[in-house]
């Protein structure tokens, strides 16, 4: 798996845009970027994923680079409820199917 | 929407004794996983069943083992419990082993396990 490598923490005002990156760099053609969100001692939370093409739910947009080495995760209105730590997660479909969990950023949502 | 189940919420036990956690799954996945996070540590993956087979296993200690029923539940089995168990486990589910929603793992609130 590609490594990932995320900034430790992260401060955003609520109402405000939180942008979160994470570089992978080695990443392989055939790998997906993965975003995750853990509030504190609950149990992670899918966010959202994408190959090379950005991508937009309800949660969150992920924009991914054009060479692919970085991408950036923006959720665009924060709230205090979205205080957690972020991890990303690069993954081939067929390389087994745990996640790696490592090295996220603690997103604080200041009022 | 129906989410992943899991029991107890909180266990406590002593050091040498065993412990059993259930996990249910969101209906119609297929997948169960098994992820351990010790206090201030990220969760860490340990095993995990495919249609009632093991189909990946992690750092999972030789004293744990699990499994998966046929209405797909699954439960994690403990023994000679050691201080450094105590942790939050998660179970988390999902569906399409093998392509990229296997990576959409939904996941329990998890049990906290305490052994003293």
């Amino acid at each position: 798996d590609a490594k990932t490598t995320q900034p430790p923490s992260m401060d955003c005002a609520e109402g405000r845009a939180a942008n979160l990156p994470c570089n992978h760099s080695t990443i392989s053609g055939n790998e997906y970027v993965y975003w995750y969100r853990q509030i504190h001692s609950q149990g992670p939370q899918y966010i959202i994923h994408g190959l090379k093409n950005n991508e937009t739910n309800e949660m969150a947009s992920l924009i991914i680079t054009e060479d692919r080495k970085s991408s950036t995760l923006i959720l665009p209105h924060a709230t205090l409820r979205d205080t957690a730590v972020y991890y990303c997660i690069v993954r081939v479909p067929s390389a087994g199917n745990m996640l790696t969990f490592g090295g996220g950023t603690r997103l604080m949502v200041k009022p | 929407a129906a989410g992943v189940i899991q029991s107890p919420r909180h266990l406590i036990k002593e050091k040498r004794e065993t412990a059993t956690l259930k996990c249910y799954p969101i209906p119609r996945h297929d997948t169960v996983y098994w992820y351990q996070q010790g206090p201030g540590q990220d969760p860490q993956f340990l095993i995990s069943f495919y249609e009632k087979m093991q189909s990946d296993k992690g750092s999972i200690p030789d004293r744990f083992s699990a499994q998966q029923f046929s209405d797909y539940h699954s439960e994690l089995n403990m023994s000679s419990l050691e201080l450094g168990d105590s942790a939050l486990y998660f179970c988390a589910s999902s569906v399409g082993l093998g392509t990229t929603l296997s990576y959409e793992q939904y996941f329990g609130p998890g049990t906290r396990l305490t052994v003293t």
